[in-house]
């Protein structure tokens, strides 16, 4: 079973630009979650998604990041612009729906350094 | 607000020792609660998992081990080699299975 698909694996831009990631979920897996995590913390939830609707974005500065899962499969989360607060690594994760279906599974992550 | 507080910051742990983790949290809606292994570069993966209606689990080398009361789990890990030099995180789920996570612990093992 393929796991969770990132790209690009690193990034780096000046502040005020903008940048774009791209998830691809474990195939049939309804729910994708796209996380903060910066150096020396825990991951943080982001934005979550099942299917094409949006779960919870309570914690996405909305202000200058936007996600979207077209078609309820891949999603792109984008920063614009971009400060210099926003180096982090982003966590793509996802999982089945059900109550015994919690696992997160998580890809390898994109390195945000922004300058 | 930090809902799931983690200590220690860092570990260091002689093979064959046992490495111990521990996490507490307010939120008494918290209905599960997995440890998840980081290798850098990599992204989490998950090690082991408990509900709140158990007290212990274990799987192999590794244990939760769960205070409902004292609203405190922990992560034990059994003869501790050096192939667990990880950051471990603890976490615990909300509603939405929306995770919460610790700050981590950076586990190493001396062999």
């Amino acid at each position: 079973e393929a796991g969770v698909a990132q790209s690009p694996r690193y990034k780096i831009i000046e502040k005020r630009q903008s940048v774009a990631f791209w998830c691809n979920p474990i195939s049939g897996h309804a729910t994708l979650y796209w996380y903060q995590q910066i150096l020396g913390q825990g991951p943080k939830l982001l934005i979550q998604f099942q299917n094409n609707g949006v779960v919870d974005d309570s914690q996405l500065p909305k202000d200058r990041f936007s996600a979207e899962r077209l078609k309820g499969v891949d999603s792109t989360l984008k920063i614009q612009p971009a400060k210099l607060e926003d180096s982090a690594v982003y966590l793509c994760a996802s999982s089945l729906i059900g109550r015994t279906q919690e696992t997160q599974y998580f890809g390898p992550g994109t390195r945000l350094l922004v300058l | 607000q930090q809902q799931v507080k983690q200590s220690p910051q860092s570990l260091i742990v002689q093979k064959g020792g046992i490495s111990i983790i521990n996490c507490a949290y307010e939120n008494t809606a918290f209905d599960y609660f997995p440890w998840y292994q980081q290798f850098p570069g990599k992204g989490p993966a998950l090690l082991i998992a408990i509900r709140p209606d158990v007290s212990e689990k274990k799987e192999g080398r590794f244990t939760i081990s769960f205070n409902k009361s004292a609203k405190q789990f922990s992560l034990h890990i059994m003869d501790s080699q050096p192939g667990d030099s990880a950051t471990y995180f603890c976490a615990a789920k909300e509603y939405g299975n929306k995770l919460v996570f610790g700050a981590g612990t950076i586990l190493r093992v001396k062999s």
